[in-house]
């Protein structure tokens, strides 16, 4: 089983700066396959990115993923106020289990 | 516009059964593969289930719910279900169906006490 560890646990920012989300896994697997959400308080996730660098539709340009094997990174370049929200990332579709990250939290400085 | 939604939650005793239901339109159903994703309070989000596309032939399930639950869906109602049986205290949750990954519910809370 890949095992996601996400860092940090929370990210206490102002709006207008940069936030950087860490989402390390316990062994390699294809960046095809990982996938990044947002999810605010009593609402459902919603997908931002997947195949660890593609934006899902409708999502702002302000977010990007990157990285491979082990290693990804979900980027906000200038954080919104609608942005402070809790962030998953997930690897999905290459063998199960589907494993969530156990999420970051961006909260306002 | 696609939507999901998912009935069946509720108030269920330890040891008891219960079959989730999740409604897709909006899209051709039978074409998706489909997860189930759980959220316990205030907790993160946990993969319960995954069904393939067509006739669904390929299952998985996480092992805290492996023998316990099965997923299933009729392609001919567009519909989903999750059959719960021998619920456990730690099984109350907020339960998610999705599309794959992109489309996703407004979720059914199971409450597992006696």
């Amino acid at each position: 089983e890949i095992v996601l560890t996400q860092s940090p646990g929370t990210l206490s920012l102002s709006p207008g700066e940069r936030a950087t989300l860490s989402c390390r896994a316990s062994q390699s697997f294809s960046s095809s396959y990982l996938a990044w959400f947002q999810q605010k308080p009593g609402q459902a996730p919603r997908l931002l990115i997947y195949g660890a660098s593609v934006r899902a539709t409708g999502i702002p340009d302000r977010f990007s993923g990157s990285g491979s094997g082990t290693d990804f990174t979900l980027t906000i370049s200038r954080l919104e106020p609608e942005d402070f929200a809790v962030y998953y990332c997930q690897q999905y579709g290459s063998s199960p289990p589907f494993t969530f990250g156990p999420g970051t939290k961006v909260d306002i400085k | 516009e696609v939507q999901l939604v998912e009935s069946g939650g509720g108030f269920i005793e330890p040891g008891g059964s219960l079959r989730l239901s999740c409604a897709v339109s909006g899209l051709t159903f039978s074409s998706y593969s489909m997860n189930w994703v759980r959220q316990a309070p205030g907790k993160g989000l946990e993969w319960v289930s995954y069904i393939s596309n067509g006739r669904g032939s390929e299952h998985y399930y996480a092992d805290s719910v492996k023998g316990r639950f099965s997923i299933f869906r009729d392609n001919d109602r567009n519909s989903l279900y999750l059959q719960m049986n021998s619920l456990r205290d730690e099984d109350t949750a907020v339960y998610y169906c999705a599309t794959g990954i992109d489309n996703w519910g407004q979720g059914t809370l199971v409450t597992v006490t006696s």
